[in-house]
């Protein structure tokens, strides 16, 4: 277990729908990052938030948001939902901003029918 | 574009056997390089290496990096069937952006 938690575990829903996807960090972590992992694509990052302001954006699509919050929870939120974007989300959380260890959470599978 | 390739990508090996695994990378301004384990849940962390020449242990497990050639290794001594699960590399590059290699997945036959 590495402290870091993620609701719900999985989540089925339509083309075109919305969802939100949660992460707790570590106690004491300033830094979340989400992944998406598919078959197709291997583990991609998509967004790091260090203290409630965005740090890094990777292969992130426009209609993906995310946000952190003051009490450091993170929320990925994935609108216009497209069958592709089935996949497992992983959020990470480390203490520092650069170079230092990421621990990831449980995951959060979405399918998309 | 920054890329991270591991080899080999697939290996099945007995108990007991000694494996290496290979990570070559090409980033832009590079930080870190990660190892991490991934068994059918979430990537569990290994190793961070920053520094060339330095061994990092843990067990049956160590890792090196070169940042002159451009690669790290992964060794796994005295496998176990424990030990199979799927080894991703990943390189923190420029904007603290992680990027992973496909990975390697090990299978050990008792």
């Amino acid at each position: 277990d590495s402290g870091v938690t993620q609701t719900p575990k999985h989540l089925i829903t339509a083309t075109g729908q919305r969802v939100t996807l949660r992460c707790s960090p570590r106690s004491g972590d300033l830094s979340v990052y989400w992944y998406q992992q598919s078959l197709d694509q291997g583990l991609q990052f998509l967004i790091q938030y260090y203290n409630g302001e965005e740090r890094a954006k990777g292969n992130i699509l426009e209609r993906f948001s995310a946000q952190q919050f003051p009490d450091l929870h993170s929320e990925l939120n994935l609108s216009s939902l497209e069958l592709g974007d089935s996949a497992l989300y992983f959020c990470a959380s480390s203490v520092q901003v650069e170079t230092d260890t990421q621990y990831f959470g449980p995951g959060t599978r979405l399918t998309v029918l | 574009e920054d890329k991270v390739v591991q080899s080999p990508l697939s290996l099945v090996v007995h108990e007991g056997d000694t494996v290496t695994l290979n990570c070559s990378y090409e980033v832009t301004n590079f930080r870190s390089l990660l190892w991490y384990k991934q068994e059918k849940k979430a990537p569990t962390f290994l190793f961070m290496l920053t520094s060339s020449g330095i061994e990092k242990k843990s067990g049956r497990l160590s890792s090196i990096l070169d940042k002159k050639e451009l690669f790290s290794i992964l060794n796994i001594t005295a496998t176990q069937t424990g030990d199979s699960a799927v080894y991703l590399c990943a390189v923190e590059a420029n904007g603290n952006k992680l990027v992973f290699g496909a990975g390697t997945i090990l299978r050990v036959k008792s």
